[in-house]
């Protein structure tokens, strides 16, 4: 079946320092990857995302690369701030089932000045 | 501005009542979405439409009941049926449910039981 599953946390960081949240995925076919942040008390908002394998998503200085190679879809970002403090999921939409996303069960980032 | 709000933003549920949740989107999207959250936990879909007039059961649709009479609106019902409703709840919308349409979502309802 289709599946994500990512890092658990909380991914505790200091300001400026480098961000990585893993990601991967299990699906058949090639499914759209997305991540998504929320933040206390709010819903989601969509931060970046690939549709087909090798993109590259990139938002507010986070990129995702999709490689199916690995069957990742791994967040970065080279300086975080204590604004991006934050729940970051992970989330495929399947090619066979388009109604639907799948989410990981969320990493909690916190950043601390 | 256009997106999607829901109302309220908490509601507060007695044993054996039936509650509705509104979720409202001014976007012109045809599919509409409702996700359920528990804490540590990722998203899971309840209900979804993909047109007017049309919504199908998504995973864990016992307990719930939507209805899709206008473009724009798709509440859901949190029945007593639900035995246990309380979670954060989202309403999502993408133009199309084509599978590479992004979903927005909107700010949620915390549903309570008291």
């Amino acid at each position: 079946g289709n599946s994500v599953t990512q890092m658990e946390g909380p991914v505790t960081l200091s300001e400026e320092a480098f961000l990585t949240i893993n990601c991967t995925y299990t699906a058949t076919g090639y499914p759209s990857l997305f991540w998504y942040v929320q933040y206390p008390g709010e819903g989601l908002q969509l931060l970046l995302k690939a549709t087909k394998a090798d993109d590259k998503g990139s938002n507010k200085g986070f990129e995702a690369t999709y490689r199916k190679e690995t069957t990742s879809f791994h967040l970065e970002k080279g300086s975080v701030q204590v604004s991006d403090s934050a729940v970051y999921f992970c989330a495929l939409r399947p090619m066979d089932s388009s109604y639907k996303l799948i989410f990981g069960s969320g990493t909690r980032l916190l950043v601390r000045p | 501005d256009g997106g999607i709000t829901q109302s309220p933003k908490y509601l507060f549920r007695k044993e054996g009542q039936n509650v509705t949740l509104s979720c409202e989107q001014n976007l012109n999207h045809d599919a509409m979405y409702w996700y359920r959250q528990d804490p540590g936990q990722g998203l899971r879909l309840i209900y979804y439409s993909q047109i007017v007039n049309d919504f199908q059961k998504g995973d864990i649709a016992e307990g719930y009941s939507v209805s899709r009479e206008k473009k724009e609106s798709f509440p859901l019902t949190v029945t007593s049926a639900q035995k246990n409703p309380t979670a954060f709840y989202l309403c999502a919308s993408s133009l199309t449910s084509d599978p590479q349409e992004t979903q927005y979502f909107g700010p949620g309802t915390r549903l309570l039981v008291l």
